[in-house]
């Protein structure tokens, strides 16, 4: 029954190299984030979208590409990695009309780039 | 200047102390204010949602917000060693917008 999933957990690849993660969630809810956090635990937002459509796009490189397929998904591709790609990777959920400011976290997506 | 600062410690208490955690912010107008627990390897998980100003208590936790000084506090009551953790403070203008994370405050409870 869990409620906000990842896959892979561990992801271990060499630059340049192209890789997807994929984040579900099962709760219903309509927004969903995707989250990097560096070395120094700090979480800085990527990507939000709601209901299929993009509503945050923070300064990220366009490697990075979010894709969501329908309101329970939301997939992140990374185009030629880069050292610097390594970090944990956190996707989120929220209905803020029902859970107000609750976003509920996977269990993160850890990334090393060789 | 970050938007959210918090000291990242890491902070060592014995077990049954009374741990106080802060974060400042610049920005007046965050309006939600959150705090996460994380532990090793786990994502985060919501600990205390506060809107505006105020105090809010749960159990062993209770959140303070004070908007005029830009200050959230999270205490922890006769701390456990499963508090051991990393806190993070968390804000945001309205609801639905997005997070803005502290670094985390990471925390252990001896024993």
């Amino acid at each position: 029954d869990t409620a906000v999933s990842q896959t892979p957990k561990y992801l271990v690849t060499q630059m340049g190299n192209d890789k997807s993660i994929k984040c579900e969630q099962n709760l219903g809810h309509d927004t969903m984030y995707w989250y990097k956090q560096d070395s120094k635990k700090f979480l800085k937002i990527m990507f939000s979208y709601n209901n299929k459509e993009l509503i945050i796009n923070e300064t990220v490189p366009n490697r990075f590409s979010p894709k969501s397929p329908d309101k329970a998904h939301l997939n992140l591709h990374i185009n030629s990695l880069e050292l610097g790609d390594s970090a944990v990777y956190f996707c989120a959920s929220s209905h803020p009309r029902t859970t107000g400011e609750t976003q509920y976290f996977g269990p993160g997506t850890r990334l090393l780039v060789l | 200047q970050k938007e959210v600062e918090q000291d990242p410690g890491p902070l060592s208490v014995p077990e049954g102390a009374i741990v106080s955690l802060n974060c400042t912010y610049s920005n007046s107008a965050f309006q939600y204010f959150m705090w996460y627990r994380q532990y090793s390897r786990k994502g985060p998980e919501l600990l205390m949602y506060t809107y505006s100003s105020g105090n809010k208590e749960d159990g062993r936790f209770t959140a303070q917000v004070d908007k005029s000084s830009k200050y959230i506090s999270l205490f922890i009551r006769d701390s456990q060693p499963s508090d051991s953790a990393t806190y993070l403070c968390a804000m945001s203008y309205y609801t639905g917008n997005q997070f803005y994370f502290g670094t985390g405050t990471s925390l252990t409870v001896i024993p």
